[in-house]
């Protein structure tokens, strides 16, 4: 079983819905990682959240620490947030630390 | 700042060959990763780096060899590549331990092995 866990694994959703992904980790963490793969293949970090919300611009993620659950929403959908969203835990070990990842969600947004 | 540079975006080697994949960073970053990602498993560990001179076995070593020389430089080995090592390969870099530091990302590698 993976220490993080998305659904769903696909979306396609019409331009202008409200989008919710979610995200469920096995792992003790202080803070959990959202990231945004591009249709190109760049990876980009989304946010890194530790309680409650935040937001940026249509994106807003939240998350649950004692439920150990993540949720990126995305309002008002557009042709332009089609891409792969990650999520991803941090895991520390005697050699360092290190992020695991989510399998991730394929979002495509129709016009 | 170019930020993650990855060096060569894409190859393709036949059964046995080898081949050194770079990544380098101007971000003056400590640690350092080479990831792999393959369809319906999302990005997989190979090895990292927490320091010049550092290296450490990720969920996925076997077949890979990593050195770190210099701060700025990783480089990930295929001492003899198969056809399982087939896939896309990103590199990223982090400013150092800490769960909330942003790991910045490399335009990744497309290494097709025949």
């Amino acid at each position: 079983k993976n220490e993080v866990e998305q659904s769903p694994q696909n979306l396609t959703a019409q331009e202008g819905e409200f989008i919710t992904i979610n995200c469920s980790y096995s792992v003790g963490i202080s803070a959990l990682h959202w990231l945004q793969q591009h249709p190109g293949g760049g990876i980009v970090s989304l946010f890194m959240l530790s309680s409650g919300k935040k937001k940026h611009g249509r994106l807003i993620a939240t998350i649950n620490i004692q439920e150990k659950h993540s949720s990126l929403h995305i309002t008002a959908s557009h042709p332009r947030d089609s891409a792969v969203y990650i999520c991803a835990a941090p895991l520390w070990e005697t050699s360092g630390s290190r992020l695991t990842f989510g399998e991730g969600t394929q979002l495509t947004v129709n016009p | 700042n170019a930020g993650v540079t990855q060096t060569p975006k894409f190859r393709v080697l036949k059964t046995g060959q080898s081949m050194t994949l770079l990544c380098a960073q101007d971000m003056n970053h400590e640690y350092m990763y080479w990831y792999r990602q393959d369809p319906g498993m999302g990005l997989r560990l190979i090895h990292y780096s927490v320091g010049e001179g550092t290296t450490a076995k990720g969920e996925v070593p076997d077949g890979y060899n990593v050195s770190r020389l210099k701060k700025q430089n990783f480089l990930l080995g295929l001492e003899s590549a198969a056809p399982s090592q087939t896939s896309v390969y990103f590199c990223a870099s982090v400013k150092g331990p800490g769960s909330y530091n942003e790991q910045f990302f490399g335009p990744g590698t497309r290494l097709t092995v025949l």
